[in-house]
């Protein structure tokens, strides 16, 4: 089955609030990335954090990795109306770590 | 320093015809990589090439697609005969070196096939 599966699929919440995605995949991985994707346009790359990582920030952006539960989180503090994007995680493979695999992502939208 | 560019940025064609996708990657990148996203849905992986070289394309159908990389000039993804299932988001990435680093995507390739 398929790596890299975020949750939830859509999430909608308030200007200035917190906004938290979560990312499961299910074999050993290099690294994982987050990207942010506008409707209709390219990837952004966000941030990557290593296998050997446990938590990365930048700017209002903090990532955790858990390698035991397989699973990472991305956080967006202070969330404003330019966040609202599809975020997806994409889980690069101990074995061919060129070859992404993304999730279906998750719509995140901000209220103003 | 300019990104990876990809053009055309629409593309219509009509069953039958072939379609040609261009991507220019990123000044220094020498590692190149095609994923495809249909509607609502994430990016597949298709093929990893460096210059002159497929290295992996495990994800590219059998038929109908090819991919290269010449020494001079784009990245080149063809679809020949296209069908209305290849309608889709073609994005190209490229990366300065192998695995485990960002790959940097190109704004994307819209295939219509009517």
């Amino acid at each position: 089955s398929q790596q890299g599966e975020e949750d939830p699929q859509a999430l909608s919440i308030q200007e200035g609030e917190n906004a938290t995605m979560n990312c499961s995949y299910k074999t050993s991985i290099n690294n994982l990335q987050w990207y942010r994707q506008n409707s209709g346009r390219g990837l952004v790359h966000l941030i990557l954090i290593r296998s050997n990582e446990r938590e990365k920030h930048s700017g209002r952006l903090r990532v955790t990795l858990d390698t035991s539960k397989k699973s990472s989180s991305l956080l967006i503090t202070a969330s404003r109306a330019a966040d609202t994007a599809s975020y997806f995680c994409a889980t690069a493979p101990i074995q061919g770590a060129q070859k992404l695999v993304f999730g279906q992502g998750t719509r995140l939208t901000i209220n103003p | 320093n300019a990104g990876v560019m990809q053009n055309p940025r629409h593309l219509v064609r009509r069953r039958g015809q072939e379609a040609r996708l261009r991507c220019s990657p990123m000044k220094g990148h020498s590692h190149v990589y095609w994923y495809r996203q249909l509607p609502e849905e994430g990016l597949k992986f298709m093929v990893y090439l460096q210059k002159e070289n497929i290295i992996d394309e495990s994800g590219m159908p059998k038929e109908r697609f090819s991919a290269e990389f010449p020494k001079e000039g784009p990245s080149i993804l063809r679809i020949q005969q296209v069908v209305r299932g290849d309608s889709a988001a073609y994005f190209c990435a490229s990366s300065p070196d192998l695995g485990g680093s960002e790959q940097y995507f190109g704004p994307g390739t819209r295939l219509t096939v009517t």
